[in-house]
């Protein structure tokens, strides 16, 4: 079973709308981070945005946030204000701790493609 | 201050070959992974270690080594390439299992098996 699902393959924003990218994840940890990276073109992986399961806030990073439902296990990210420079892949992960059979080494899902249009 | 450095950035290699694909890290980090990415199937580890002289299998170890001798490197070895084998491969390092600092990726490597 995948441990990171996400379900869009792709997804279409008007330049300075907000969009929503949808993760959700399965794990039988306490201690858990999450993450999500993003992809350009140029093939870089480009850390985002971090959560850890203790924290009782949604993390903040600029035009970035992650909403954070734990008992629903999702962590989808949120761009605020898209720009044309927001087009790439978006990958979500997870890192587990040894309880949930993990290494601490993240887990990634397929991602989602974002294509912002003028 | 180099981060993650790959090397080559792109191969060419006939079926049955053998190479070695490099990752080294200045940052002195502990953690370091494998990953290799496919159209349509994200990131998959193949190989990942959380110390000098400690590593682990991930989700597709098979065809591949790895070695981990000192902090800074961690080496990939394809024994005998395969097509199955082409790929994009990203090598990743993490001070701690996972932070708000995330993992610092390679610039990846990307390998072609005729």
């Amino acid at each position: 079973a995948q441990k990171i699902t996400q379900t869009q393959p792709g997804m279409f924003v008007q330049e300075k709308e907000a969009v929503t990218l949808d993760c959700t994840y399965d794990t039988s940890d306490q201690s858990y981070g999450l993450f999500w990276y993003k992809q350009p073109s140029s093939g870089e992986m480009i850390f985002l945005i971090y959560q850890g399961s203790y924290d009782e806030q949604n993390a903040t990073e600029g035009r970035y946030s992650l909403n954070f439902q734990k008992a629903r296990k999702s962590a989808n990210l949120v761009i605020s204000a898209s720009q044309l420079g927001d087009s790439a892949m978006y990958f979500c992960a997870m890192r587990e701790g040894s309880v949930g059979g993990g290494s601490y080494i993240p887990t990634f899902g397929r991602g989602t493609s974002l294509i912002v249009h003028p | 201050n180099a981060g993650v450095t790959q090397t080559p950035k792109f191969q060419v290699l006939k079926t049955g070959q053998s190479m070695t694909l490099q990752c080294a890290q200045d940052m002195n980090h502990e953690y370091m992974s494998w990953y290799r990415q496919d159209p349509g199937m994200g990131l998959r580890l193949i190989h990942y270690s959380v110390g000098a002289g400690i590593t682990d299998q991930g989700e597709v170890p098979n065809g591949y080594n790895v070695s981990r001798s000192t902090t800074e490197d961690f080496p990939l070895r394809l024994l005998s390439a395969a097509p199955s084998q082409t790929s994009v491969y990203f090598c990743a390092s993490s001070y701690s299992g996972g932070t708000r600092y995330g993992y610092t990726f390679g610039s990846g490597t990307r390998l072609t098996v005729v």
